[in-house]
């Protein structure tokens, strides 16, 4: 099955600063790659995500980009502001059985300090 | 956009105790919802599948007879905790996806149950 590793697992940035997050995957069937933010004793929310057939996709201040022949991609931030702190999770979708089912990393904590 | 509403947001109940959660889509009809557990500062854990109209498809290690699934409606999963014990207290997270949308559409999540046990 797919293995998605995440890193770094905490990530503290001084506000106005980038902060990048990054992940990869095993399994090169894997051609969906959703980011999702996660506040505090809430679900997972969807920021942003990207197909296998672009290599990156940008919507404000999140950008994503996919490397299919490194199997890793990542999320980029810009300007951070203190609402961007939150857990942040990647996931690769795998078509398994009757759906595509979403393989999560290990999530990241980015702390953005004022 | 699209909504999962999930209910209730948190329980605590004694030992011995069945609890249902319900998950629902507001806007959109969900033939697919998944059921999710995550323990403090990890990430969310796939338990199940819910196909609506039949049975769910677990994941290995989730006990089936523990945490029954049902999702009768386009609308509506339900995931029961039977004789949940100190051990099932977790975040418990659904997500669906919309139907009327082809290929890998995204899944929208809940804001999930804390589930406590005594």
């Amino acid at each position: 099955g797919e293995n998605v590793e995440q890193h770094p697992s905490t990530l503290s940035v001084q506000e106005g600063d980038s902060a990048v997050i990054k992940c990869t995957y095993s399994d090169s069937a894997s051609n969906y790659f959703p980011w999702y933010k996660q506040e505090l004793g809430k679900g997972p929310q969807l920021i942003i995500d990207i197909r296998s057939n672009v290599g990156e996709k940008k919507d404000q201040r999140i950008a994503v980009t996919l490397n299919k022949t490194a199997k890793h991609f990542s999320l980029h931030i810009t300007e951070t502001q203190p609402e961007d702190s939150a857990v942040y999770f990647c996931a690769a979708s795998l078509f398994s059985g009757s759906a595509r089912q979403l393989t999560f990393g290990s999530g990241t904590q980015l702390t953005v300090l004022p | 956009g699209a909504v999962v509403s999930q209910h209730p947001s948190r329980v605590i109940c004694k030992s011995g105790t069945s609890v249902k959660i319900e998950c629902r889509s507001l806007d959109f009809q969900a033939t697919t919802m998944f059921w999710y557990r995550q323990f403090p500062k990890q990430s969310l854990m796939l338990m199940a599948t819910s196909n609506e109209g039949s049975k769910a498809t677990y994941e290995q290690g989730v006990e089936k007879d523990k945490f029954l699934i049902n999702h009768a409606s386009l609308t509506l999963s339900t995931l029961t905790v039977t004789s949940a014990h100190p051990e099932d207290s977790s975040f418990y997270i659904c997500s669906a996806r919309d139907r009327l949308r082809g290929g890998n559409q995204p899944q929208h999540f809940g804001d999930g149950t804390r589930l406590s046990i005594l």
